[in-house]
């Protein structure tokens, strides 16, 4: 298996623009979830799914910030309209059941 | 509420010295309990993980035990190298069943030869 796949691996964009972030999850796990990594704030969930279905999103900073999975094999991340504070790198992992994590090598997202 | 906390870093050793990064933790129940290792530019690996009191992960000669008593996973390593240099991160499940791992800060490990 290819592991956890993210895309882009970088992405740099102005203030105001939209950003989407992609993930494709490991074929057969049953959960994936959206993190993001600052020096400040560490690691931070945003939002995890349970077969495409989103079940806790209280970590999700603002209205701005969405996510989706329409199916088992993607999900994407959106942030509309884009914030420098919102620089940081974004980590999806997925999991089977109680299995640890696989995470994907990141989207390091700078807004500017 | 549920936290992890991580020795502070960054923490420098020369190769082949002895590694002790502390993490203790706070929950309710009894949480499963695990490190990650992070290397530059890469996402987050499971590196080892105990399920209850007195459980021992190990995986490339690193290894934690789960001490109930103490609420610590303490990561030991007897002998590093330089490719060991990365961020570790302990973090918990807070109870059978549930899917959110919650973090520590990291701690970032650098190897001299």
């Amino acid at each position: 298996d290819a592991g956890v796949i993210q895309s882009p691996r970088h992405e740099v964009t102005e203030m105001g623009q939209e950003v989407t972030l992609r993930c494709k999850p490991i074929s057969g796990h049953d959960y994936l979830f959206w993190y993001r990594q600052t020096m400040m704030r560490g690691l931070e969930l945003l939002i995890y799914f349970n077969n495409n279905v989103p079940i806790d999103d209280s970590g999700m900073p603002e209205d701005r910030f969405s996510a989706k999975m329409p199916n088992a094999s993607f999900s994407t991340l959106k942030i509309q309209p884009s914030e420098p504070r919102d620089s940081a790198v974004y980590f999806c992992a997925s999991s089977l059941g109680r299995d640890g994590y696989t995470f994907g090598s990141g989207t390091r997202l700078t807004v500017v | 509420g549920n936290s992890v906390t991580q020795m502070e870093g960054p923490v420098t050793l020369s190769e082949e010295a002895f590694l002790t990064i502390n993490c203790t933790y706070t929950a309710t129940g009894y949480p499963s309990l695990f490190w990650y290792v992070q290397y530059p530019g890469e996402g987050l690996q499971l590196l080892l993980k105990a399920t209850k009191a007195d459980d021992k992960g190990s995986n490339k000669g690193f290894e934690a035990t789960y001490r109930k008593e103490t609420t610590s996973f303490h990561l030991e390593k007897g002998s590093v190298q330089v490719s060991d240099s990365a961020v570790y991160f302990c973090a918990l499940r807070y109870r059978q069943g549930a899917q959110k791992l919650v973090f520590g800060q990291g701690t970032r490990l650098t190897i001299n030869p």
